[in-house]
This record gives C-alpha cells, sequence and structure tokens, in this order.
C-alpha cells in the first residue's frame, strides 16, 4: 500500500522560506514522478512543478521559476519542497501527489496524494 | 502555453449522465494527455480519468473520458449520477515543455 505523508502545517513571514516534505512508503521514490500541486483557499489547483520522466529531470512552474526547488532524498524516500521569497499570495495547501503508477505484476493502476500541507503567510 | 477552460459548475439529477468539458484555447487537444481529477470537500484530489479515457484501478465505469479534436476539447461523463459524485472536478493537460495546466474546475452538485 503506496502512502504519501506530508510535514506539519507552518506559518512564515514574507520573504521568508518554507520546507514541505513528503515521505513515501510502499514503494521506491525513484520508480514514483512526484508532482507538487498546491491550491489557495478557495480557489483551484495549481501545478507547480514535478518530474518528467521522459526527460529525466524536473521541470518547474515558470511563474514559480526562481523560488521553487524540488528535491528527493532516495535514502530516507522523502521529497521536498522548498519555496522562497513567500509573499501572502503563496497562503495555500500544499500536496505531493504521484503520476498514476500502474503494478506491472498486478495491473493495479493507481495514483497516490498526501494530505497536505497548509502553508500560511502572514506577517 | 494554453489555458483549459471548465465550466464553473453543473448540477444534474441522481441516476442521470452528465459532461464535463475542458476546452483547450490554443494548440491541439489531442497532442498532450488529459486527466481528470475529483476533489471532494476537505480531501486531497484524486484521479478519476487519465491518459484521456484511462481509468484507474477502483474508478467505476460509470466515468469516461474522451477527447474531441474538432471542439478542441476533452470531456468527463459521469452516468447513473449517485450523492458521492458530488465533488469538484479539473482537466489538466501538459504542454511540449512539461509545463502542466490545470482547468478552473468545475462545481458538480448531485440534487
Amino acid at each position: 500500500q503506496v502512502q504519501l505523508v506530508q510535514s506539519g502545517a507552518e506559518v512564515k513571514k514574507p520573504g521568508a522560506s518554507v520546507t514541505v516534505s513528503c515521505k513515501v512508503s510502499g514503494h521506491t521514490l525513484t520508480k514514483l514522478s512526484i508532482h507538487w500541486v498546491r491550491q489557495a483557499p478557495g480557489k483551484g489547483l495549481e501545478w507547480m512543478g514535478g518530474f518528467a520522466p521522459e526527460d529525466g529531470e524536473t521541470v518547474y512552474a515558470q511563474r514559480l521559476q526562481g523560488r521553487v526547488t524540488m528535491t528527493e532524498d532516495t535514502s530516507t524516500e522523502i521529497a521536498y519542497m522548498e519555496l522562497s521569497s513567500l509573499r501572502s499570495e503563496d497562503t495555500a495547501m500544499y500536496y505531493c501527489a504521484t503520476d498514476v503508477y500502474c503494478d506491472t505484476v498486478t495491473g493495479y493502476c493507481s495514483d497516490y496524494w498526501g494530505q497536505g500541507t497548509l502553508v500560511t503567510v502572514s506577517s | 502555453n494554453f489555458l483549459l477552460t471548465q465550466p464553473h459548475s453543473v448540477s444534474e439529477s441522481p441516476g442521470k449522465t452528465v459532461t464535463i468539458s475542458c476546452t483547450r484555447s490554443s494548440g491541439s487537444i489531442a497532442t498532450n494527455y488529459v486527466q481528470w481529477f475529483q476533489q471532494r470537500p476537505g480531501s486531497s484530489p484524486t484521479t478519476v480519468i487519465f491518459e484521456d479515457d484511462q481509468r484507474p484501478s477502483g474508478v467505476p465505469p460509470r466515468f469516461s473520458g474522451s477527447i474531441d479534436s474538432s471542439s478542441n476539447s476533452a470531456s468527463l461523463t459521469i452516468s447513473g449520477l449517485k450523492t458521492e459524485d458530488e465533488a469538484d472536478y479539473y482537466c489538466q493537460s501538459f504542454d511540449d515543455t512539461d509545463q502542466g495546466v490545470f482547468g478552473g474546475g468545475t462545481k458538480l452538485t448531485v440534487l
């Protein structure tokens, strides 16, 4: 059973940085393509970036370029998303998620999402 | 980049069929796969359709996806509506530089 467990809620001041972690269990981080999605209060989903397996590299949303960094620690099976120079508009629920993954043995296909991490930016 | 436009809301009665559209503003809808996500209040999203018309395991066949090149749009159709289908639905695609784009979301009310 694949699970993604994210770190807890954060409150940050404008200009600060925040790092959200996403612990993967039940599978190997290197076999999953992790994406990060955020959702401002009462708003829709916004794609922040993720791993593009065809290119073998992480792609970031253009509007966040330069402020967001996504990394993975394969020794601990934890993915990280760091967002810097925080502003009030960055207040949102942040999710890590996988692409739909199909098990080659069982044929079971599913995506997996973390529970979300609320980041509040306020002075 | 392109935009994906969805209706803000749709409503239908239990047992009926509803279709949610997702229109791509530029470039062909057929160029990049479309995904559909369901998000119930207070929950994380989940995929109900991937690669235009594929259902993840556990998603009932009442959910189907399609694309229409003539209207440059994708559609999510839910038949035999149940009250548990009431949720927000988002389409998503990627452009040729792997930039992800979400539609604005559609609130489905089953009444």
